[in-house]
Order: structure tokens, then C-alpha cells, then sequence
């Protein structure tokens, strides 16, 4: 079945650094691959998505690029700032129904 | 637009019981899926409902079943509980995947303990 990994498991910058966070799925037939922030005891929130027509989508100080060749697509945060401090999934789908294979997830913390 | 709600928030049960957790999804949604989530697996997908129909499951044993309602509410149910089935429990709700609505909102989660 599809598989995900995502890194790294842990992140750790400065107020105002970028942070940059990798994804690999394994199934080429993936079509849509969202990020998602869960701050501790809330829900996941989709911060950003993009699908596989397109090689990059911007929100703000939110970037996602998608290569499919590679199989890879990337979260980039600029001017982090403490707020942004979350776990971070990954995920892609777009080939069964309702279903969304994550990554585990990349906890930033952002220092002030 | 009120967002996905979950209830219970949380609940406590003992091995052996089941439990059966509720999903309302945004208002027009049709589709709603179910993840557990849990510090070593991650979020893992369970099942997906759209006009009450279950059109897609998870490699999770058949302890775990749902169900939909016409006004696109969701039950899930966990029979024989195990410690291990201990997690968070989440649902998503989508328009429909069929015509590439794939964005999936989640609801707050219920929180299963089992001892």
C-alpha cells in the first residue's frame, strides 16, 4: 500500500529562520497532498494543499512544492514565529476513497 | 458554517466493552472517514462513509465498523475493546472525493482510554 515518510522527526529553529519539511510518498498514482498543523490536544487543521498539477502553491509565509517525478513534495515556513510551533503532517491521496496516508509528523519548535 | 464535531470528547471504558463514538460533518458535507491516532502509528485511516455507504476500509480488524446516516452523520463502533485500541480518535468530513472535493476537515477528536 502507499507508504509516506516525512523529515525530519524534529525541528528546531529561531524566531524569523525558514523551516523546511520533506515528504516521499510511493505511490505514483497519488494526486493530492495536503499538510496538516496539530497543535497539542487540538484537531489537525489543513494549512496548505496541492495537487499533482500543479508544482507549487504560496499562502502567505506558507510554500508547498511537489515534484512528481521524484515523488516528493515539501512544506516551506518563512519568519517562523512561536505560534507556528505544532506538529506538522504530511499526507497524499486522491486514489481511494476518503483515504489519506500520513506521514508521522515533524514537531517545530520555534524559539523566540 | 459550524465545523466537524465529535462527542464524546472523551471517555473511559474497560477492556472487553465496546463503545460507539458520533460524527456530525460540516453542514453539505457527504463524506466522512475515521483515523486513529496513536504516538507510535500515527494517524492510520479506518473507513469512509458517503450516502451511507462504507466505500472504502482500513487493515484494521472487523472489531472496528461504522456507519452513516441519511443526514450524513457518522457512528463508529468498537467491539471487545483492547488496551491497544486506547487512542484518539478522529473524523474527517469532505464533499466528495469522487468529483476531487478532497479537502478533509477534521473534527476535535474523542479521546478512548481503555484500562
Amino acid at each position: 500500500g502507499e507508504n509516506v515518510e516525512q523529515h525530519p522527526s524534529t525541528l528546531s529553529v529561531q524566531e524569523g529562520d525558514s523551516a523546511v519539511i520533506k515528504c516521499t510518498y510511493s505511490d505514483s498514482a497519488s494526486n493530492y497532498f495536503p499538510w496538516y498543523k496539530q497543535e497539542l490536544g487540538k484537531r489537525p487543521q489543513l494549512i496548505i494543499d496541492i495537487r499533482s498539477n500543479v508544482g507549487e502553491k504560496k499562502d502567505q509565509r506558507i510554500a508547498v512544492t511537489l515534484n512528481k517525478t521524484a515523488k516528493h513534495f515539501s512544506l516551506h515556513i518563512t519568519e517562523t514565529q512561536p505560534e507556528d510551533s505544532a506538529v506538522y503532517f504530511c499526507a497524499s491521496g486522491g486514489t481511494s476513497y476518503g483515504k489519506l496516508t500520513f506521514g508521522q509528523g515533524t514537531i517545530l519548535t520555534v524559539h523566540p | 458554517k459550524a465545523g466537524v464535531t465529535q462527542t464524546p470528547r472523551y471517555l473511559i471504558k474497560t477492556r472487553g466493552q465496546q463503545v460507539t463514538l458520533s460524527c456530525s460533518p460540516i453542514s453539505g458535507h457527504r463524506s466522512v472517514s475515521w483515523y486513529q491516532q496513536t504516538p507510535g502509528q500515527g494517524l492510520q485511516f479506518l473507513f469512509e462513509y458517503f450516502s451511507e455507504t462504507q466505500r472504502n476500509k482500513g487493515n484494521f480488524p472487523g472489531r472496528f465498523s461504522g456507519r452513516q446516516f441519511s443526514n450524513s452523520r457518522s457512528e463508529m463502533n468498537v467491539s471487545t475493546l483492547e488496551l491497544g485500541d486506547s487512542a484518539l480518535y478522529l473524523c474527517a468530513s469532505s464533499l466528495d472525493w469522487v468529483t476531487r472535493d478532497t479537502e478533509a476537515f477534521f473534527g476535535q477528536g474523542t479521546r478512548l482510554t481503555v484500562v
